[in-house]
Order: C-alpha cells, then structure tokens, then sequence
C-alpha cells in the first residue's frame, strides 16, 4: 500500500488566481495521476505526472492551465492557473504500487469564488 | 468509447438487507477492474482489483465478482457504516488510464 498526503485539503481562491496543490507519497513509485471530481460527477483524469519530463496530458486539460512538477518518484505538483468558478472541484492525486493497486491522496477541495 | 456506467445511482437498504451493486464496462481491452469506497469530504479507498473473468475477491461484508461485461459489489448483511460511495474503474490494457462510473451511493439504515 501507499500513504499519500495532500496539501491544502481545502482552499477557497479569488477568481484569476493560481493555486498549487501538493502531493507526497511514503515511498517511490512509478506512476502518479491527478484527478478531478466536479460535484456530483465521478472521476476525471487530468494527467500523468512524470518523474523527469513533462507531464501526459488527457483530452480536455492542457500544461497551460493545468501545469504539473514531478521532481523525483514520491513529490507532484498541480497548479490550477487563472482559475474561474468553473474550477471549483475536488482535485486528487492518486498513485499506482508494483502490485498495480492505485491509490488516492483525500483530495484539495477548491472553491473558487 | 471506452465507458464504465454503475447501477444503481442511489440505494436504500435496511441494516441486514442483503443487495448487490452493478458495474457494466465497454473498454477496447481490460487490464484490470478496481472498486473503492468513498466516504463524503475525502479520497477513494481502494477496496478491490479483479483482472479476469470469474475472479471473485472478499473482505468482511463485501465481495466482488467479474465477468467479462459487468462486475458485481454484493454486500451481505450491511451495516450503517458501510454507508459511503462505492466507486468502480476500468483500467484499459497497457495503459494506465482508469475509466470511473459515477458510482453508486448507498445508506444502510440502522
């Protein structure tokens, strides 16, 4: 298994404004995900977080909006630039172990106002 | 498409009352079917992976099952406290792309 802490676990930001959502995990791991949970909706993929290069994005989210650090196999970041109400969300980070079980951080609930 | 849909939306169950949750999945190929828990305010907890047809995995009061289009999250005899979310996800084959339904609320009432 895996422990995975994220900061801040809620936030409410001024529209325009970029907020940095932290990830850290308890030990190395290959693979790292961010997510996105709009209210009532299950889950969204945002990106894959590589450790060493530049971050795979899925159809829909792009670097500029969405910018992602992966600076060694247990820290990312992701930044929600510019931010409008519509960002509001709970975003996740999640990892995925040797044993291919992925697990989720409890999520930056972002209210943006 | 790829696609993952989870009946039903929302249940109510009596505490002892017996019920099973559907995951129906269309993926190009499975690498493998998670189920996990959410509870209001917090992160998914993993409860499950299943990677083929007839796999059938328990823990307490919960047992997941697969076959090749749906997965099934049977619960016996529920408690209150397995009131939460439940959550399932297609993994597509050589990717690491998981597929999510919008889950299943359930409240078991005391």
């Amino acid at each position: 298994s895996a422990v995975i802490s994220q900061k801040p676990s809620r936030d409410i930001c001024q529209r325009g404004t970029s907020l940095t959502i932290q990830c850290q995990v308890d030990s190395q791991v290959t693979m790292m995900f961010w997510y996105r949970q709009q209210p009532g909706q299950s889950l969204t993929l945002i990106a894959t977080a590589n450790q060493g290069s530049e971050a795979t994005y899925e159809s829909g989210f792009v670097i500029d909006k969405f910018p992602i650090s992966r600076p060694n196999l247990t820290f990312s970041t992701l930044t929600v630039s510019n931010m409008s109400p519509e960002d509001s969300s709970i975003y996740l980070c999640s990892v995925e172990t040797v044993d291919t079980e992925a697990f989720f951080g409890q999520g930056t609930r972002l209210t943006v106002v | 498409e790829d696609q993952v849909t989870q009946s039903p939306e929302a249940l109510r169950l009596q505490e002892g009352e017996s019920s099973s949750l559907n995951c129906s999945y269309t993926v190009s190929g499975l690498r493998g079917l998670f189920w996990y828990r959410q509870d209001p305010g917090k992160g998914p907890e993993f409860l499950f992976t299943l990677y083929s047809a007839g796999e059938e995995k328990e823990k307490e009061r919960l047992k997941a099952t697969l076959t090749k289009k749906e997965s099934f999250l049977h619960i016996t005899a529920p408690k209150p406290e397995d009131s939460a979310t439940y959550l399932c996800a297609a993994v597509v084959s050589g990717t690491y792309k998981y597929i999510f339904g919008t889950g299943t609320r359930l409240k078991v009432l005391a």
